[in-house]
């Protein structure tokens, strides 16, 4: 069981606007930054959110992060089909002194 | 290009060994940081191992402590990972990971993955 938590799906229907949340502790987003990956069936995860709230290039801005205290999350707004994937929140733990990854969300567009 | 590309996947038998490896293609290799992560089949993401650019400095996940052994050779743009005692939850798709520039852990750049399976 990872120790950031996600709900393990979550769904929304075209332009709807769908919030996943990723829930952790003191060690890991109380202290440090959080990611999000998207991942499609059979592919390399995608980074999607960085140092909590940062897009990399190419990442539409309907895809948003926030963090309060140990709490993270990401807003996708304007719901299209092709974001229905697995998106994992991660973040660095000082108690593992690793790398710690949500157990991910399965989002489904209807 | 930026790539990366990894290979040394296969069937081991329990308490095999097996060596991944993962050329690095299109930047600067030498200069990043670069991380091991697996999944296993139709579960999620496992932080592995973590290597700093000049292979100094190396963390590991307590599941694969004193049994995997994460490195790299820069003049070959090569990361490795040595794998011993293999055991049937090592059972996943390996992927190598390059994090954004002047950062550790923010994975921006994954290889395909290279599958390992531990069956007798």
């Amino acid at each position: 069981q990872s120790v950031l938590t996600q709900p393990p799906s979550a769904s929304g229907t075209p332009g709807q606007r769908v919030t996943i949340s990723c829930s952790g502790r003191n060690s890991n987003i109380g202290s440090h930054s959080v990611r999000w990956y998207q991942q499609f069936p059979g592919t390399a995860p995608k980074l999607f959110i960085y140092r909590d709230s940062q897009r990399p290039s190419g990442v539409p801005d309907r895809f948003s992060g926030s963090k309060s205290g140990t709490s993270a999350s990401l807003a996708i707004s304007g719901l299209q089909s092709e974001d229905e994937a697995d998106y994992y929140c991660a973040a660095w733990d000082d108690s593992l002194n690793g790398l710690l990854f949500g157990g991910g969300t399965k989002l489904t567009v209807l | 290009e930026v790539q990366l590309v990894e290979s040394g996947g296969g069937l081991v038998q329990p308490g095999g060994s097996l060596r991944l490896s993962c050329v690095a293609s299109g930047f600067t290799f030498s200069t990043y940081w670069v991380h091991w992560v697996r999944q296993a089949p139709g579960k999620g993401l496992v932080w592995v191992s973590r290597i700093s650019s000049d292979g100094s400095n190396t963390k590991y996940a307590d599941s694969v402590k004193g049994r995997f052994t994460i490195s790299r050779d820069n003049a070959k743009n090569t990361l490795y990972l040595q794998m011993h005692s293999l055991r049937a939850d090592d059972t996943a798709v390996y992927y190598c990971a390059r994090p954004l520039p002047e950062t550790k852990n923010n994975l921006d750049v994954w290889g395909q993955g290279t599958t390992v399976i531990v069956s007798s």
